[in-house]
């Protein structure tokens, strides 16, 4: 079984267009995060998730927007996409803030 | 703030060599202290970890010693495979938290040569 999964794995797509990466866990953990991940490996947080609610949500462009229905997901909207959003974006969860980190297989991103 | 500073890579061993990744941290408190691993296309995994001074943590015959005197948690293998190639992030949870709870290094890549 998956603990974080995310869909899809790969996404290529034109400038302009609004995309979303969906994830989900099935550890039971309270805290949800996304991670941007650069050319040159270098991992950021972007957002953090604590039973649905945005607790983190660090210098990152108002084009991506984080959504959580359930405790179990955590979705991410870009719209207007760019050629500097090209990465790989990895959804993560731990039981709580903090907590070390089960990462999904991430998603790579490529714009056009 | 925290934050987490590894050796710059890459780094290129042959199999069977002695490997050792730097990490140093800086961090108010008493911090814990965490190796992730990243395998070629995948996510990260967590490696290892130490929650106090002194602790080693030790996993798939990596080891590291969380080393409170020299602000250090440095990783090592006695002898490194082909599979062991990666990117290793070293990381630390402060006890007053990150901005995200958790701080990771920026990664070393390393690569073992048959």
């Amino acid at each position: 079984d998956t603990a974080v999964s995310q869909t899809p794995k790969y996404l290529v797509t034109q400038m302009g267009n609004d995309k979303s990466i969906k994830c989900e866990q099935n550890l039971g953990h309270d805290t949800m995060y996304w991670y941007k991940q650069d050319s040159k490996k270098f991992l950021k947080i972007m957002f953090s998730y604590n039973n649905k609610e945005l607790i983190i949500n660090e210098t990152v462009p108002n084009r991506f927007s984080p959504k959580s229905p359930d405790k179990a997901h955590l979705n991410l909207h870009i719209n207007s996409l760019e050629l500097g959003d090209s990465a790989v974006y990895f959804c993560a969860s731990s039981q709580d803030l903090g907590g070390y980190r089960f990462f999904g297989p991430g998603t790579r991103l490529t714009v056009l | 703030g925290n934050s987490v500073t590894q050796m710059e890579g890459p780094v290129t061993l042959s199999e069977e060599a002695f490997l050792t990744i730097n990490c140093t941290y800086t961090a108010t408190g008493y911090p814990s202290l965490f190796w992730y691993v990243q395998y070629p296309g995948e996510g990260l995994q967590l490696l290892l970890k130490a929650t106090k001074a002194d602790d080693k943590g030790s996993n798939k015959g990596f080891e590291a010693t969380y080393r409170k005197e020299t602000t250090s948690f440095h990783l090592e293998k006695g002898s490194v495979q082909v599979s062991d190639s990666a990117v290793y992030f070293c990381a630390l949870r402060g006890t007053r938290g990150g901005a995200d709870g958790l701080t990771f290094g920026k990664g070393t890549h390393l690569i073992i040569q048959p």
